[in-house]
């Protein structure tokens, strides 16, 4: 199956600061999310991004698919962006057998 | 619209007993899709149910089963309970299964004394 690999598990924050992560994928793969899951254990899905580049708010994402990676941006951190952020993927045969990645979790400090 | 609805929140369970945990999806979404998340391995996939078919299932035993009704709504079902089996329970819905963005429930927080 698929693998998928996160960088860095872990990593603080000043509050306002910005930051990158990192999803890597060994294979071609038909969808890429992004996810949040906050202290309290949902998770909230941030971008769905097979390819290309997206913008919500203070968070973008973008995916090069041809190189098998995935980054998230976070610019201007708050206090409620800590969480464990997940990269998810589902292979190109279809279907929703998806492959989550070990995740970053992230605290930001006032 | 209502998003994706699991009960009950919290269970706990001794070992060897059953349990079974529920999932309705987003109105119109009918692939519904299991997860176990725990501090050693992470979220793992378990099945995922489309128009009542079980169409894709992970590497976990035969005491997880689960099913769809025709409503789209799906029960999970874990059978002699193990220590091992505690865990948040997650269940996600979209429209068809393939490929599309996931819609995450708050989760059932099993434990298993």
């Amino acid at each position: 199956g698929i693998q998928v690999e996160q960088s860095p598990p872990d990593l603080i924050l000043q509050e306002g600061a910005n930051s990158t992560l990192r999803c890597n994928f060994s294979d071609s793969v038909n969808n890429l999310q992004w996810f949040h899951q906050n202290p309290w254990g949902q998770l909230i899905n941030l971008f769905y991004i097979p390819s290309g580049t997206k913008q919500n708010g203070r968070l973008s994402a973008t995916t090069v698919a041809t190189e098998r990676y995935s980054l998230l941006y976070i610019s201007s951190s708050q206090t409620t962006d800590s969480g464990v952020y997940f990269c998810v993927t589902g292979d190109s045969g279809g279907y929703q057998k998806v492959t989550f990645g070990i995740g970053t979790k992230l605290q930001v400090i006032p | 619209k209502a998003g994706v609805t699991q009960t009950p929140r919290y269970l706990i369970k001794t070992r060897g007993q059953q349990v079974t945990l529920s999932c309705s999806p987003i109105s119109g979404h009918r692939s519904v899709s299991w997860y176990q998340q725990t501090p050693g391995q992470g979220l793992q996939f378990l099945f995922e149910y489309f128009s009542e078919t079980q169409r894709n299932k992970g590497n976990f035993p035969g005491r997880f089963s689960g099913r769809q009704f025709s409503n789209s709504r799906s029960e999970m079902n874990v059978s002699t309970l193990e220590l091992g089996d505690s865990a948040l329970y997650l269940c996600a819905s979209n429209m068809d299964g393939g490929g599309e963005k996931l819609f995450f429930g708050s989760g059932t927080q099993l434990s298993v004394l």
